[in-house]
């Protein structure tokens, strides 16, 4: 089984600053799929960033990086010049590829961004 | 293009009701998955399809859930009947094969 780790509930930042969120994995899968996705208070499920266990280089998707370090096994979410409209909950997630599809989530950091 | 479309989007019922949920996958995506979120168990995986085929409800919490798809571009899934511990948002989502999952905007259920 899988196991998403946020531990961060809840994160200030100010406007145009980057911002780091922590996640952690474990998984026994040698292929898998990280996820991460923004819920903004409207409550939709907005899809931000994917990348693959054996992908070498780190996804980047307009302001949103994640730097991925497989031995630590961690994925952590870059959001640079942070915006007001960042403010929402942000889920990690993961899914292995080897025999099923299903998302495991964690339980998501909270993020506000101050003018 | 149309994302995944759920409705109703805001549900109130009263304990013992049924309640229908249903969703439209985005057209061509082979993969319907069901998810529950509630603040105390976060987002949890229900049941999803591969090709209109249930391939794992182990998620899904009682009997009184079910979930059909009767073809590949509709799915429902029912509480029968509701409890109020039934409350939360609904969220269905859609992928092709094993890549990126979109989520629709989610029901919101209030069973009181």
């Amino acid at each position: 089984a899988q196991k998403i780790t946020q531990t961060q509930p809840g994160m200030f930042v100010q406007e145009k600053e980057a911002v780091t969120l922590d996640c952690t994995y474990d998984t026994s899968d040698q292929s898998y799929g990280l996820f991460w996705y923004k819920q903004p208070s409207s409550g939709e499920m907005i899809f931000l960033i994917y990348q693959g266990s054996y992908d070498e280089q780190n996804a980047t998707e307009g302001r949103y990086s994640l730097n991925f370090q497989k031995a630590r096994k961690s994925a952590n979410l870059v959001i640079s010049a942070s915006q007001l409209g960042d403010s929402a909950m942000y889920f990690c997630a993961m899914t292995p590829r080897s025999n099923d599809y299903k998302l495991s989530f964690g339980a998501g950091t909270t993020v506000t961004v101050r003018a | 293009d149309a994302g995944v479309i759920q409705s109703p989007r805001h549900e109130v019922t009263e304990m013992g009701q049924e309640v229908t949920l249903r969703c439209k996958p985005i057209s061509g995506h082979d993969y319907l998955f069901w998810y529950r979120q509630t603040m105390m168990r976060g987002l949890e995986l229900l049941i999803y399809f591969n090709n209109n085929v249930p391939i794992d409800d182990s998620g899904m919490p009682e009997d009184r859930f079910s979930a059909k798809m009767p073809n590949a571009s509709f799915s429902t899934l029912k509480i029968q009947p509701s409890e109020p511990r039934d409350s939360a948002v609904y969220f269905c989502a859609s992928s092709y094969g094993t890549d990126t999952q979109y989520f629709g905007p989610g029901t919101r259920l209030t069973v009181l």
